[in-house]
């Protein structure tokens, strides 16, 4: 079966600090990756997606960067955190080549720029 | 780009039944799917509407009306354990597909 792992859990950083947040899947071969972050009481905002190694599709402008070093490895970075970069940040997949309807989603890192 | 909309907040009573709305704006639009998140944890996929109608999973039956880019959740014999956000989320694009989510519709289940 698949699955997927997401650390740390939870991540207190001061600002101007770097981030890097990773997340594995396991039990599956090219997966679709995204990396979401959830604002306190909020939707969930895409914020980049891979359909492969190397291959990584922004949705917004901003500090941060992505990473598709593996095939089933996803990294988030940033080089300085801002205060606006707090949030609950996801990862999720799905499987390559069908209609993707459903995301799998780690258990998340809920990260606090202090 | 893509707009949904939901109410931000459903109050229900243990047993009853309640249906949570999803409006949307999006063009390449492939379907609709409805997520459950707890407090503190990560969504969790319920279902997904492609063609018009209902889909009827356990408690949880999802509906999908595409002419009217009108999509609803509804579940019934309401649990404590319900109570959590459902995000409704659209499957949309040209070439690439990607889910756009709502802001989420906070159900509190009371005794």
């Amino acid at each position: 079966s698949q699955t997927i792992h997401q650390w740390p859990a939870t991540l207190v950083q001061p600002v101007g600090s770097p981030l890097s947040l990773e997340c594995t899947v396991e039990g599956t071969s090219n997966p679709n990756l995204y990396w979401y972050r959830q604002a306190a009481g909020r939707g969930l905002q895409l914020l980049f997606y891979s359909v492969g190694i190397g291959q990584i599709s922004s949705e917004v402008p901003q500090n941060l960067s992505a990473s598709r070093p593996q095939d089933r490895q996803f990294i988030l970075s940033s080089k300085k955190l801002l205060l606006s970069d707090s949030g609950f940040y996801l990862c999720a997949w799905s499987p390559a080549g069908t209609v993707n309807y459903g995301y799998t989603f780690g258990s998340g890192t809920r990260l606090t720029v202090v | 780009g893509q707009s949904l909309e939901q109410p931000s907040e459903v109050t229900a009573v243990e047993g009853a039944i309640v249906q949570i709305n999803c409006t949307y704006q999006t063009s390449g639009f492939y379907g609709l799917s409805w997520y459950q998140q707890h407090d503190g944890g990560a969504p969790t996929f319920l279902s997904y509407n492609a063609l018009d109608g209902l889909e009827e999973t356990g408690r949880f039956s999802s509906f999908l009306s595409r002419s009217d880019s009108y999509g609803y959740l509804l579940l019934q014999e309401l649990q404590m354990k319900d109570s959590a956000s459902y995000f409704c989320a659209v499957l949309a694009g040209r070439g690439y597909q990607k889910v756009t989510f709502g802001i989420g519709t906070k159900l509190q289940v009371i005794p």
